[in-house]
């Protein structure tokens, strides 16, 4: 069964706070790893996508890096805009339309 | 470009009743899926379909069916509605280009009393 984990849930940063926060996975034959963005009341943005291990991907203050078994996504000098719940999702090769999520981390940044 | 679009954006129901979320997309994407979303929890995939005319179960599929109607279009129908089906429900269709990311529609807030 594949298995989704993200960590912290919560996470409160003060401006200028860089910080990381993990996705940990349990697939059989990883093909994509993805990062989403969810601001509230509204449906998760794409930010990256990440096909193999060592791969890193940026964008503005954030980097999304991929392990064998996690990936992580830093967030550098952070501000308040920001502030989301960031979800990791995954996608197996035996089963490339079926994407599963994380339960997401909460991000607060403080000015 | 009107992306992914959903209706109704917001629903009440009573125990027991039925009704038809509706999902459109005009990308031209092959694949699309329905999830649901708790407070404070993430995504879980309740059927998708990899093209038109298959349909799978996800991870949470009782108490749903789905259709899909043509490549646009992506219903999800709750037959008998339970107080376990309050939720947000998500419509979500896939680019299968280079990044093969999923572009997700605004959302239907579902209330069952």
């Amino acid at each position: 069964e594949d298995q989704v984990t993200q960590s912290p849930e919560a996470l409160r940063l003060q401006e200028g706070e860089s910080s990381s926060l993990n996705c940990s996975y349990t697939v059989s034959g990883l093909r994509g790893l993805f990062w989403y963005r969810q601001d509230p009341g509204k449906g998760p943005e794409f930010l990256f996508t990440l096909y193999s291990a060592g791969e890193e991907k940026e964008k503005e203050r954030l980097k999304a890096t991929l392990t064998k078994k996690e990936s992580f996504l830093h967030i550098t000098a952070p501000k308040p805009e920001d502030s989301a719940t960031y979800l990791c999702a995954v996608q197996r090769y035996s089963s490339a339309s079926k994407i599963i999520f994380g339960s997401g981390t909460r991000l607060s940044i403080r000015p | 470009n009107a992306g992914v679009t959903q209706t109704p954006k917001f629903q009440v129901l009573k125990t027991g009743q039925s009704m038809t979320l509706q999902c459109a997309q005009d990308m031209n994407h092959n694949s699309m899926y329905w999830y649901r979303q708790d407070p404070g929890m993430g995504l879980r995939l309740i059927y998708y379909s990899a093209s038109e005319g298959t349909t799978d179960k996800g991870e949470v599929p009782n108490g749903y069916n789905v259709s899909r109607l043509n490549k646009r279009e992506f219903s999800l129908r709750l037959e008998s509605a339970a107080p376990s089906q309050t939720s947000v429900y998500f419509c979500a269709s896939r680019n299968t280009s280079t990044y093969n990311e999923q572009f997700f529609g605004p959302g239907t807030r579902l209330t069952v009393l």
